[in-house]
């Protein structure tokens, strides 16, 4: 069974620090992980989509590193911003299903 | 991008009732569905995965019953909560994809709430 797990659970930071979130997946057949952002009470926007075949993943201030081996992913944010604060989810899609298995989920806070 | 539209935001119900969410994909064919419910502070769980013509596939321990969904075209998938009770209240969100290998797209969600 896919066990998802991200650490840390929260961060807290000030702004214009470069961060690291965790995840990482005990089972390394997947299709894709995806990193998606939720703001309190809204959906999930999508961030980076790094499919199994790839290593990472980049857009704007956001990098994401894949490796499917190690069953590890992290997500790196640039020079962080207040606007940043959300909860940031990391998922995998196994192969031979659609599923989604979702993490635990970080929430961060950047302070100005 | 990819887009999907999910209403209502915010529902409140009288318990006993019924409640219809409808998930949209705009710009795309969506194969298949999905439905999440997300308790505070906490992620997603998988409700169940809908085919478009064919029967919903549940999650272990989700209610057929009370979550009706239907995936009646390749845009369109429905969850109706059937007798609604306040521990139904709950944030539902959809998802949905042409293929998984290209990821997934995410409706804003709703707020069920129940009294």
């Amino acid at each position: 069974k896919q066990e998802v797990t991200q650490i840390p659970a929260a961060l807290s930071v000030p702004e214009g620090e470069n961060l690291v979130l965790n995840c990482s997946f005990t089972d390394s057949a997947i299709y894709n992980l995806q990193w998606f952002r939720q703001d309190p009470g809204k959906g999930l926007t999508s961030l980076l989509l790094i499919q199994s075949s790839q290593r990472e993943q980049t857009s704007g201030r956001l990098n994401a590193s894949l490796d499917k081996s190690s069953g590890r992913s992290t997500l790196y944010i640039a020079a962080s911003q207040p606007g940043d604060s959300a909860t940031y989810l990391c998922a995998v899609s196994r192969v031979g299903t659609d599923k989604l298995i979702f993490g635990t989920g970080t929430r961060l806070q950047v302070f100005p | 991008g990819a887009v999907v539209s999910q209403h209502p935001s915010r529902v409140i119900c009288k318990s006993g009732t019924s409640v219809k969410i409808e998930c949209r994909s705009l710009d795309f064919q969506a194969t298949t569905m999905f439905w999440y419910r997300q308790f505070p502070k906490q992620s997603l769980m998988l409700m169940a995965t809908s085919n478009e013509g064919s029967k919903a596939t549940y999650e272990q321990g989700v209610e057929k019953d009370k979550f009706l969904i239907n995936h009646a075209s390749l845009t369109l998938s429905t969850l109706t909560v059937t007798s609604a009770h306040p521990e139904d209240s709950s944030f539902y969100i959809c998802s949905a994809s042409a293929s998984g290998y290209y990821g997934y797209t995410f409706g804003s969600g709703t707020r069920l709430t129940v009294v």
